[in-house]
């Protein structure tokens, strides 16, 4: 069961757009729809913001979107806000029917 | 809403056991399958264990394979872990999580609780 690899932090300026990688396998990422991302704030639980690759749930910001390449998903956030700094975690149901997640990336707002 | 409340933490031996509970309201428990996801001190989530919506499937990550076991109560929309043979390594917050998925296998969480922190210290 191996996790998926994000990059460990990304920055970017108010009103910017940055996007974050995960990268997995064709027994994950790429073999799945059910690949999702979570947004968490220091103490705080993590809150769904993307499900099945590139679906908003109702009440999260147009400004997340996601997609997916091959063994690659991602997450972009464009308008950057100071409140969209916190830690992402991407997951991915798996063929074990286990689920995987990312390393986490730490996104700074400057 | 989706309310999920985890109960059940504290601090515990290693090699000693702990049953986690996590109390479900707001939605039809029966319908979903839910979610066992931790997070160590400072670190990222690590996926535990899941349990179909009619309890007839679990899973397991290899690190809990074995030691735990996740179950549920549908007439009392309970879900619950037990962890045998704890490790220092098992301390963490743990989180109930309810899948996507209705009626169907598990998936990927959508709703979380809030969390029960497990510390295996002597």
């Amino acid at each position: 069961q191996s996790a998926l690899t994000q990059p460990a932090s990304v920055s970017g300026s108010p009103g910017q757009s940055i996007t974050i990688s995960c990268t997995g396998s064709s027994s994950d990422v790429g073999g799945y729809k059910y690949v999702s991302w979570y947004q968490q704030h220091p103490g705080k639980a993590p809150k769904l913001m993307i499900f099945d690759v590139s679906d908003r749930p109702s009440g999260v910001s147009n400004r997340f979107s996601g997609s997916k390449s091959g063994n690659t998903a991602s997450l972009t956030i464009s308008g950057l806000q100071a409140e969209d700094e916190a830690d992402y975690y991407c997951s991915s149901y798996t063929s074990g029917r286990t689920l995987a997640f990312g390393g986490g990336t730490k996104l700074t707002v400057l | 809403q989706v309310q999920l409340v985890e109960s059940g933490g504290g601090v515990v031996q290693p090699g000693r056991s702990l049953r986690l509970s996590c109390a479900a309201s707001g939605f039809t428990f029966s319908f979903y399958g839910l979610h066992w996801v931790r997070q160590a001190p400072g670190k990222g989530l690590e996926w535990v264990a899941v349990i179909w919506y009619d309890g007839s499937n679990s899973y397991y990550a290899d690190s809990v394979k074995g030691r735990f076991t996740i179950s549920r109560d549908n007439s009392k929309n309970t879900l619950f872990l037990q962890m045998n043979s704890l490790r220092a390594e098992d301390t963490a917050v743990y989180y109930c999580a309810r899948d996507e998925i209705e009626l169907a296998g598990a998936t990927i969480p959508d709703y979380w609780g809030q969390g029960t922190l497990v510390t295996v210290s002597s």
